[in-house]
């Protein structure tokens, strides 16, 4: 059974027009994560949920918001997709933050912008 | 500056050939996870190594956490065209406002011939 569920797999955006990629899990984790990765890279974390402590990295572009309206779900907002910001994108839950604290992904949106 | 340092970031082998990869970093991490990630889908969890010196066998497949926990290395044995995927590691940072956040390598592009 899928625990990290990404909604839509596939996203086809217009330039500049603001789309929503969401993630729900089964897992109960407190700690929810957005990735960028653009292809054959590594991911690259855009922020992270701790309850609802929101973390946001600090080359974050404003450009990426995100909402946790609770413990399952987090959705990623970007307010005016950019061709760069073509990408696949991925949610990621885990139990606590630290030691031993394990990730489990999503299967990822995928985000084309023409 | 790339915290966690993965090589190599290719390598093409036949069936049959072992191969190891590597994962370095001049930080210390409360835990090391490796993923394996096919195209198009979100990383999987194969291990994840806490104890400085732990090895850790799935199959084929040989995780080894650094004594002083700054690298760990993959080894597989008789690798399969089933193993061919992007392998990446990714360690949590042992303390500081970074604390549990996990760092990724760049990533092992992994093909094997049949």
């Amino acid at each position: 059974d899928a625990m990290v569920i990404q909604n839509p797999r596939y996203q086809v955006t217009q330039f500049g027009k603001p789309v929503t990629l969401s993630c729900s899990q089964t897992l109960n984790h407190n700690v929810m994560y957005w990735y960028q990765q653009k292809s054959s890279q590594a991911p690259k974390l855009l922020f992270h949920y701790y309850d609802k402590d929101f973390n946001n990295e600090a080359d974050t572009p404003d450009n990426f918001q995100s909402r946790r309206p609770n413990t399952s779900f987090c959705f990623l907002d970007i307010r005016s997709p950019g061709l760069g910001d073509a990408a696949m994108y991925l949610c990621a839950t885990s139990r606590e933050r630290g030691r031993g604290a394990e990730a489990f992904f999503g299967q990822g949106t995928r985000l084309t912008v023409v | 500056t790339q915290l966690l340092e993965q090589s190599p970031q290719f390598l093409s082998i036949q069936e049959g050939e072992n191969l190891t990869v590597y994962c370095n970093s001049s930080s210390v991490f409360s835990s090391l996870q490796w993923y394996r990630q096919e195209p198009g889908e979100g990383p999987v969890l194969l291990v994840t190594v806490v104890t400085g010196g732990e090895v850790k066998k799935l199959k084929r497949l040989t995780f080894q956490f650094g004594d002083a926990r700054k690298d760990s290395s993959l080894h597989i044995t008789a690798a399969q065209p089933g193993d061919t995927g992007l392998y990446l590691c990714a360690g949590a940072r042992a303390g500081g406002t970074s604390y549990g956040k996990l760092t990724f390598g760049q990533g092992t592009i992994l093909t094997v011939h049949p």
